[in-house]
């Protein structure tokens, strides 16, 4: 099984900071890679494939990088809407996702 | 646009199996463009995915749940169901249906080629294991 391992596990920002996640594959998936946000008590929210191309809609503060093991998902400028969990998820063999990284206010 | 929504019961006895619909609506689950999936999320954990079906009823499914897991499609209905038997308290979660769209550059792709990913997501259903 291919294992996605997030770090940091949490971060605190303040709003208009840039942040960057990282996440980090097992094994080579190339660029089989999502992300996703997930306010609480909601369902997650599909954000970038193929580790960088944004999903319609998506503001483009939001931007995705990595081949290979090693991905990042970077927000620009952090918006108050911003603060929340983020999964990367692998679909080359099926389907991992990452622990997840909670976002929070500084 | 396509929603998802997931019914079922919210409480299911230990050993017994929990069964779970998800209906479609605004959209075709015939479409050979998408899969339809099943994760599950334990309070306070992280997203699980348990497996997904196309519309012919093919399947593939999450090792670590190994023959536990039965997804099925009813495309008369425009749902999908998931059956996971043998359930115990770890299986107490919230559970979401998802589509799952695919990309892929070029214009023609072998299915291998392509980048799935999960577009579209119901709003989920709590699933609690306790006797």
């Amino acid at each position: 099984d291919i294992q996605m391992t997030q770090s940091p596990s949490s971060l605190s920002a303040s709003v208009g900071d840039r942040v960057t996640i990282t996440c980090r594959a097992s094994q080579n998936i190339s660029n089989y890679l999502n992300w996703y946000q997930q306010k609480p008590g909601t369902a997650p929210k599909f954000l970038v494939y193929t580790a960088s191309r944004l999903q319609r809609g998506v503001p483009s503060r939001f931007s995705g990088s990595g081949s290979g093991t090693d991905f990042t998902l970077t927000i620009t400028t952090v918006q108050p809407e911003d603060f929340a969990t983020y999964y990367c998820q692998q679909s080359y063999s099926p389907y991992t996702f990452g622990q997840g990284t909670k976002l929070e206010i500084k | 646009q396509v929603q998802l929504q997931e019914s079922g019961p919210g409480l299911v006895k230990p050993s017994q199996t929990l069964s779970l619909t998800c209906t479609v609506s605004g959209g075709s689950i015939s479409s050979a463009n998408y899969y339809w999936s099943w994760v599950r999320q334990p309070a306070g954990k992280g997203l699980e995915w348990i497996g997904r079906v196309s519309a012919t009823g093919s399947t593939k499914n999450n090792p670590s749940l190994k023959s536990r897991v039965t997804i099925s499609v009813d495309t008369s209905k425009n749902q999908f169901s998931l059956k996971l038997s043998s359930v115990t308290a770890a299986d107490t979660a919230v559970y979401y249906c998802a589509r799952v769209g695919r990309y892929c550059k070029d214009i023609s792709c072998p299915n291998y080629y392509y980048h799935y990913y999960m577009d579209v997501w119901g709003k989920g259903t709590t699933v609690t294991v306790s006797s």
